[in-house]
């Protein structure tokens, strides 16, 4: 079956602008996760949506960053007015419920370059 | 404030022997753990876990070691393969929270 989708695969953009980042989970995951890699270094939590409830945004950078998921299905990321040190590969990742149930399945990511 | 490390960037081991691949963590509140593997240009996927009730845990190839008095774990893979050539991330989580923590990443090659 198909697994998580994200889009787009590169980008390229200005500092100072804004971006939106969009992740399709697996069907039928209630959980989804945004995660991002800067150069290196390890994965880093940002956000977490569980169903219904409210996200887990305690590791959201600053207030640049936002997301949100519509019909608990589709998430989009967006970091507004963009800066160089936001420049970083950025995964989503998808599971049946929270992640002792299942594991984590990730996207291929997006990778965010900011000039 | 780095609660997971993988202090070896990389690794090189000959096609057929033992690859052990090693993670260290800082919080004694940690109660599981997990192995994932990426390719290039791919998203993480996962391979092993382990709950800190167990110090081993096998799945073919692959075992995972705990030692939670030292707080480190390992993943062995033997025989390695060309095909397990790829970054290998250890990650932990603490009970009823919603973040994994991930290490930096060892890279693996499996020369043939």
């Amino acid at each position: 079956g198909a697994g998580v989708s994200q889009s787009p695969s590169n980008k390229v953009t200005e500092k100072g602008k804004d971006v939106e980042l969009r992740c399709d989970p697996i069907s039928g995951h209630t959980a989804l996760y945004w995660y991002r890699q800067s150069l290196g270094q390890g994965l880093e939590f940002l956000i977490y949506f569980q169903g219904n409830s409210a996200p887990d945004k305690s590791g959201l950078p600053s207030d640049r960053f936002s997301a949100e998921r519509t019909g608990g299905s589709v998430s989009t990321l967006t970091i507004q007015r963009t800066q160089q040190e936001d420049s970083a590969v950025y995964l989503c990742a998808s599971s049946t419920r929270g992640m002792k149930g299942s594991p984590l399945h990730f996207g291929n990511g997006t990778r965010l370059t900011v000039t | 404030d780095q609660q997971v490390k993988q202090n070896s960037p990389s690794l090189s081991v000959q096609e057929g022997r033992i690859s052990i691949l090693n993670c260290d963590y800082t919080n004694s509140m940690f109660d599981y753990f997990l192995w994932y593997k990426k390719y290039p240009a791919e998203g993480p996927t996962f391979l092993i876990s382990i709950s800190s009730i167990k110090d081993k845990n096998e799945d073919g190839r692959f075992t995972v070691f705990l030692n939670k008095s030292a707080k480190h774990l390992s993943l062995h893979i033997v025989p390695s393969q060309p095909g397990d050539s790829a970054v290998y991330f250890c990650a932990a989580m603490t009970r009823g929270a919603n973040n994994l923590f991930f290490g930096t990443g060892t890279r693996l090659t499996v020369i043939p």
